[in-house]
């Protein structure tokens, strides 16, 4: 069974203070790792996909990471716009559904 | 229109209602899903669409009937809900099964009395 575990569940920064958050996984085969952003009361927003290990995908602050074992999304600077909850999700081999995370809260404070 | 939308964006109903949720796509996707996110838990995916033909359920309680008439409509029917029902319903829509990403339309939030 695919699993996906997200730290921390909340993060709070000061404008300008970069840092990174931590999405770990199990799967059997992975076929894709998602990163997606989710305002309060709206639909997640896609940001990245991610295939194979070592890959890398960035845009404007943030930047996404991925190894055998976990990906790290990577947010530089961040302004208070930032703000909001990023999800994360996998597919494994044998699923053809996603399994997402319970997501980290980020709150950047002006 | 663009992307996933969904209507209503809020309802309220009592156990008793029958009522329907619609979303519908506009990126020419084969796939469609229904989602429930309830508050601090991650995304429960309960169905899924391949070319109009329902592949997943995830176990969901059959107060709840979905519909696709073609790849670009989907609905799911409520009925004789419970309160635990309450929640943000997410439809989502992507190429195909198997690599394509999943967009996200903007939910409906349910809450039943």
């Amino acid at each position: 069974e695919d699993q996906v575990t997200q730290s921390p569940e909340a993060l709070r920064l000061q404008e300008g203070e970069s840092s990174s958050l931590n999405c770990s996984y199990t799967v059997s085969g992975l076929r894709g790792l998602f990163w997606y952003r989710q305002d309060p009361g709206k639909g997640p927003e896609f940001l990245f996909t991610l295939y194979s290990a070592g890959e890398e995908k960035e845009k404007e602050r943030l930047k996404a990471t991925l190894t055998k074992k976990e990906s790290f999304l990577h947010i530089t600077a961040p302004k208070p716009e930032d703000s909001a909850t990023y999800l994360c999700a996998v597919r494994g081999g044998s699923a053809r559904q996603l399994t997402f995370g319970s997501g980290t809260q980020l709150t950047v404070l002006p | 229109e663009t992307g996933v939308t969904q209507t209503p964006r809020h309802l309220v109903m009592g156990m008793t209602n029958k009522k329907s949720l619609k979303c519908e796509q506009h990126l020419g996707h084969n796939a469609m899903y229904w989602y429930k996110q309830s508050a601090k838990k991650p995304l429960e995916l309960m169905f899924v669409y391949n070319f109009k033909e329902q592949t997943e359920n995830n176990s969901v309680p059959s107060r709840f009937s979905p519909e696709c008439p073609n790849s670009s409509h989907l609905f799911l029917h409520l009925h004789t809900l419970q309160p635990e029902d309450s929640a943000l319903y997410l439809c989502a829509s992507s190429q195909d099964l198997i690599r394509g990403t999943q967009y996200f339309g903007p939910g409906t939030r349910l809450l039943v009395l």
